[in-house]
């Protein structure tokens, strides 16, 4: 799988928009861009993935570039309560994924 | 989305005794699971695969006669820690995934164990 890197911590005020960013320039044709959170002392929990196309659900958006190389996850209206690690992960599609995690972004929200 | 349980959330155990940690997917039948160690402001560490009815894959570094996996059935897998020691104090995370094309692949974490060995 494609490595990742993420700036390891990040801060933005309540209210206003998150966006954190993730370089995977060495992505393959066949790799989604998947974003995972993790509060403290909990397990991970999925946000967002993607192929090429941008995404959105009810919990974030998901900005990839056109070369694919770098994405954005972006949460609209950061509250209290996204405060988390946020993991950028580059993976294929199918079965034989084996998941692994790196350091990822903490990201405080202050009042 | 689909769910996944882990049993204790919290364990206290003293030095030399064993310990298990139950793993279950409540509404969907998971042909892989995947344990995880996580120490404090680390990152998750993959310790092994496993597949319903057959042996564990360990990552290397990982004793496989310290830490045993059973998956016995497709909703759920334990992790014994035996012998434990206050090194293996940590949070313990389990993983299931859907092995299906119609669900792609998709990867479910339990909430974590909290193992503290005195």
């Amino acid at each position: 799988d494609a490595k990742t890197t993420q700036p390891t911590s990040m801060d933005c005020a309540e209210g206003r928009a998150a966006n954190l960013p993730c370089n995977h320039s060495t992505i393959s044709g066949n790799e989604y861009v998947y974003w995972y959170r993790q509060i403290h002392s909990q397990g991970p929990q999925y946000i967002i993935h993607g192929l090429k196309n941008n995404e959105t659900n009810e919990m974030a958006s998901l900005i990839i570039t056109e070369d694919r190389k770098s994405s954005t996850l972006i949460l609209p209206h950061a509250t209290l309560r996204d405060t988390a690690v946020y993991y950028c992960i580059v993976r294929v599609g199918g079965g034989s994924y084996i998941p692994t995690f790196g350091r990822g972004t903490s990201l405080i929200v202050h009042p | 989305g689909a769910v996944v349980s882990q049993h204790p959330s919290r364990v206290i155990c003293k030095s030399g005794t064993s310990v298990k940690i139950e793993c279950r997917s409540l509404d969907f039948q998971a042909t892989t699971m995947f344990w995880y160690r996580q120490f404090p402001k680390q990152s998750l560490m993959l310790m092994a695969t496993s597949n319903e009815g057959s042996k564990a894959t360990y990552e290397q570094g990982v004793e496989k006669d310290k830490f045993l996996i059973n998956h016995a059935s497709l909703t759920l897998s334990t992790l014994t820690v035996t012998s434990a020691h206050p090194e293996d104090s940590s949070f313990y995370i389990c993983s299931a995934r859907t092995d299906s094309y119609r669900s792609s692949y998709e990867q479910y974490f339990g909430p974590g164990t909290r193992l503290t060995v005195t």
